[in-house]
């Protein structure tokens, strides 16, 4: 079963600075991954699949790049309503399933 | 406009059967390409996938809880349900239903949610 790790747990910047995530997978997953953003008291949304594709309506401050094992999102610049928890997922082939990380808390310093 | 609802007990015994059902509008799980899976989140915790459904009423669970669940669906409904027998106080946690998504790259993503039920699990 591939695991995704995040770092850091914790990540505490001021908006407008610049924020940059990781996810490792324990194994290559290509280009399918995918990034969710979740703020308190609500489902996830998804902002970034196949790695670097913006989902609709994402804000063009939200990047994703990576491939193989080694994954990050980039916000080039946040904005208030930025700081939440970001989870990455993948989907494996055998044994069929789907895996997320233990999130990264983005907050306000 | 896509729309997932779940519903369900918000109070299960340990021991106990829980049954979700998920309401879904905007898609038709009869489509080719089509999924709706559950996934939850204990209070404060990561997100967990639990199991998937797809048009071709082809099922998937997790290996940690396989043994548990059982995913279906009524086409005709617009309805999955979920159960998980043998609940138990760590299974408290927000159950929420979300539709699959296939990308043009082959990726496999969840693209719409429900807002998510809480279910905890106490005597």
């Amino acid at each position: 079963e591939i695991v995704l790790t995040q770092s850091p747990a914790t990540l505490s910047l001021s908006p407008g600075e610049r924020a940059t995530l990781s996810c490792r997978a324990s194994q290559s997953v290509s280009s399918y991954l995918a990034w969710y953003q979740q703020k308190p008291g609500q489902a996830p949304r998804l902002l970034i699949y196949d790695a670097s594709n913006r989902a609709t309506g994402i804000p063009a401050r939200f990047s994703g790049s990576g491939s193989g094992t080694d994954f990050t999102l980039t916000i080039s610049s946040l904005e208030p309503e930025d700081f939440a928890v970001y989870y990455c997922q993948q989907r494996s082939n055998w044994p069929p399933g789907y895996t997320f990380g233990q999130g990264t808390k983005l907050e306000i310093k | 406009q896509v729309t997932l609802r779940e519903s369900g007990p918000a109070l299960v015994k340990p021991t106990q059967t829980l049954t979700l059902t998920c309401t879904f509008s905007g898609f038709s799980l009869s489509t080719s390409g089509m999924c709706v899976s559950w996934v939850r989140q204990p209070p404060g915790k990561a997100l967990e996938w639990l199991a998937l459904i797809d048009w071709d009423d082809d099922k998937y669970y997790s290996t940690s809880l396989k043994t548990r669940l059982t995913i279906s669906k009524d086409t005709s409904k617009n309805q999955v349900v979920l159960t998980m027998t043998n609940m138990d106080p760590v299974d408290t946690a927000t159950y929420y239903c979300a539709r699959i998504r296939r990308s043009r790259d082959g990726g496999y993503y969840f693209d719409y949610w429900g807002q998510g039920t809480l279910v905890t699990v106490s005597s």
